[in-house]
């Protein structure tokens, strides 16, 4: 079973819709959440942390986290062409050590 | 502020040369780490530095890769000799301390092994 799961996508919205990137992780000791953005061929941006259970929320961006489910979820409202790219959820648990999922492509087609 | 820089962006080598790639990290970032990343892939991690010691290189393949980061501030990652399967991304990130957790990513260096 792989530590950080995501559905590799890809993941077609509409503009203007709401996209929705799960991922599901196997530690329960896992204290620490993220959400990257990953550009073809470029590094990847964080654009969200996250470490307690609930919602936050960051200008377009909302990251769920619900830890008993083992389940972290970024959306994306009214989702924009140029969000267009890779998402990778990435999860800590607290040894300081990243664990990447394969991330998530996601399409938003004007 | 300036970034995490890492150069080269790209190299070309053949089987059995070495390589070695540099990353200087944000100033004042204590924890440096080295990843890398396949296509279609995320990132793994291959070594953490806290300051200049190196504190997680479980998943660094020590036959072959070797890293330094001697003063505490810049880093390099070195393979020698490279294999068809070292073509990947290798990417540098760091942080401000461990346990402050949000990595910043350099632009990488795109390894082609042929």
């Amino acid at each position: 079973q792989k530590e950080v799961e995501q559905n590799s996508g890809p993941l077609s919205v509409p503009e203007g819709a709401i996209a929705s990137l799960n991922c599901t992780y196997s530690d329960r000791g896992s204290q620490s959440f993220f959400w990257y953005r990953q550009y073809s061929g470029k590094s990847p941006e964080l654009i969200m942390s996250i470490y307690s259970n609930g919602d936050k929320e960051d200008g377009r961006f909302t990251a769920q986290l619900n830890k008993a489910s083992q389940y972290v979820s970024l959306l994306i409202r009214d989702s924009q062409p140029s969000d267009s790219a890779t998402y990778l959820c990435a999860v800590s648990s607290g040894t300081y050590k990243y664990i990447f999922g394969t991330g998530t492509r996601l399409k938003v087609l004007a | 502020e300036a970034g995490v820089v890492q150069s080269p962006r790209y190299k070309i080598i053949e089987k059995k040369q070495p390589v070695a790639f540099w990353c200087n990290p944000i100033s004042g970032h204590n924890t440096l780490y080295w990843y890398r990343q396949n296509l279609g892939q995320g990132p793994e991690l291959l070594i953490r530095y806290e300051n200049e010691e190196a504190v997680d290189d479980s998943q660094l393949p020590k036959d072959r890769f070797s890293a330094e980061r001697l003063k505490g501030v810049d880093s390099t990652l070195k393979i020698q000799p490279a294999e068809l399967g070292d073509s990947a991304v290798y990417l540098c990130a760091s942080s401000l301390e461990a346990s402050f957790h949000e990595q910043f990513f350099g632009p990488g260096t795109r390894l082609t092994v042929l």
